[in-house]
């Protein structure tokens, strides 16, 4: 079974400045696809963004950022000029190619300061 | 566009009792998956409908099951429930050819047993 680790359990950032949460996962499968979601109170689950793991380009979606590396294991987000919506819980999720199944971390608890 | 629909959205049943939770899909999306959110941990996939069918399930009694009706939208149903059910119960809508890659989640229904 593929599982996915979190750790940082909470981190508090200051608006304006940059965060990385970091996950790492464990599989012996080639084809899969990484995921970062957010989890605001409001308790919707929300994409964040995604990675195919036999791209090596690292994703970015507007101030959202990885660092994949598929030696590794890891999948690291970053979050650029922090806001405070960011707010929220963020999960890290694996799932293999042709599966639908998805596996997700514990979770990352983002506060953003004013 | 509506998204993923869930109801109700706050429960509160008995321990033994029986419990149905709904959910209707994202317009174009054929296929629905039910997840289990314990507090403070990351979403546990419970099974997937696609053509009416289960599909995948994950590892989780018989006392959980499902259906899917013509029109996509799914039921969850909880048989002598437990303590330990009381959890947030996640539905996430895909296109069955895009797979969890394009997976949107619904609110959740807070479930509480008592």
């Amino acid at each position: 079974a593929q599982t996915v680790t979190q750790s940082q359990p909470e981190m508090s950032v200051q608006e304006a400045e940059t965060v990385t949460l970091s996950c790492t996962y464990d599989t012996s499968e080639n084809n899969y696809y990484l995921f970062w979601y957010k989890q605001p109170p409001s308790r919707q689950m929300i994409l964040v963004i995604r990675q195919e793991a036999y791209k090596q380009q690292n994703a970015t979606e507007n101030r959202f950022s990885v660092n994949f590396q598929k030696a590794a294991k890891s999948f690291s987000l970053k979050i650029s000029d922090s806001q405070l919506g960011d707010t929220a819980m963020y999960f890290c999720a694996f799932v293999l190619v042709g599966n639908n199944r998805l596996a997700f971390g514990k979770g990352n608890q983002v506060v953003v300061i004013p | 566009d509506a998204g993923v629909t869930q109801s109700p959205t706050h429960l509160i049943k008995t321990r033994g009792q029986q419990v149905t939770l709904r959910c209707s899909p994202k317009s174009g999306h054929d296929t629905v998956s039910w997840y289990q959110q314990a507090l403070g941990q990351g979403p546990q996939f419970i099974f997937q409908y696609y053509e009416e069918e289960e599909r995948q399930r994950g590892n989780f009694p018989d006392r959980f099951s499902g259906h899917q009706f013509p029109n996509y939208s799914s039921e969850l149903n909880v048989n002598a429930l437990l303590l330990g059910d009381s959890a947030l119960y996640l539905c996430a809508s895909s296109p069955y050819s895009r797979g969890p890659y394009e997976q949107y989640f619904g609110p959740g229904t807070r479930l509480t047993v008592t």
